[in-house]
């Protein structure tokens, strides 16, 4: 069975400042990684995938993740947050084929003062 | 493009009855759609995966007599929940992927459901 860590449930930072959310998973096989993130009152809308090819993975919004396989890490980072990143972020995965379900982390609140 | 809506956003029902939840993918067919259910300040859970024109495969712990899933067509899967309890009580979240394969999930807006 698959499982996803999220290190932090709750980081608050001020504007301008670096962002890294850590996400653990586990599982045995071929993975797909993903980051969502869920704005206040908003639906989850996907940040960035990972299926094969270079760990290096950009997103919008600024956003990227890396790959590190050897960890079962996909941690999310930002260069420089603004107030509008305000919000929760989930990491998830599902097997190799793609097809299934995703696994959730518990999730990360997001919380970036002016 | 690929949007995901769900009907009702909000219910309140009366405990023993029946609610019906739909899921519609407005901008594209997806043969495969999946249902989440997400607890307040936790994070989501897979409840089942719904396929158009075959049976819903459950994730285990979940009652598929309780959880009735149909999807009968490439843009639209229903959610019932049958006699309806207090600890149903949920935010019910349905997904579907566009590709099917290795694809991405699109997210509906979800539901809240609440019973008295």
């Amino acid at each position: 069975a698959q499982s996803v860590s999220q290190h932090n449930h709750h980081v608050i930072l001020s504007e301008a400042a670096s962002l890294e959310l850590g996400c653990n998973y586990s599982y045995g096989g071929t993975v797909n990684l993903f980051w969502y993130v869920q704005y206040p009152g908003q639906h989850l809308q996907l940040l960035l995938k990972y299926f094969s090819g270079d760990p290096l993975v950009k997103g919008i919004k600024g956003f990227e993740a890396e790959f590190i396989k050897s960890k079962f890490s996909f941690n999310l980072r930002k260069p420089s947050v603004q107030w509008s990143d305000t919000a929760e972020y989930f990491c998830a995965v599902n097997s190799g084929g793609g097809a299934d379900g995703l696994t959730f982390g518990k999730g990360t609140h997001l919380i970036i003062q002016p | 493009g690929a949007v995901v809506s769900q009907h009702p956003s909000w219910v309140i029902c009366k405990s023993g009855t029946s609610v019906k939840i739909e899921c519609r993918s407005l901008d594209f067919q997806a043969t495969t759609m999946f249902w989440y259910r997400q607890f307040p300040k936790q994070s989501l859970m897979l409840m089942a995966t719904s396929n158009e024109g075959s049976k819903a495969t459950y994730e285990q712990g979940v009652e598929k007599d309780k959880f009735l899933i149909n999807h009968a067509s490439l843009t639209l899967s229903t959610l019932t929940v049958t006699s309806a309890h207090p600890e149903d009580s949920s935010f019910y979240i349905c997904s579907a992927d566009p590709s099917g394969r290795r694809g991405t999930q699109y997210f509906g807006p979800g539901t809240r459901l609440t019973v008295l």
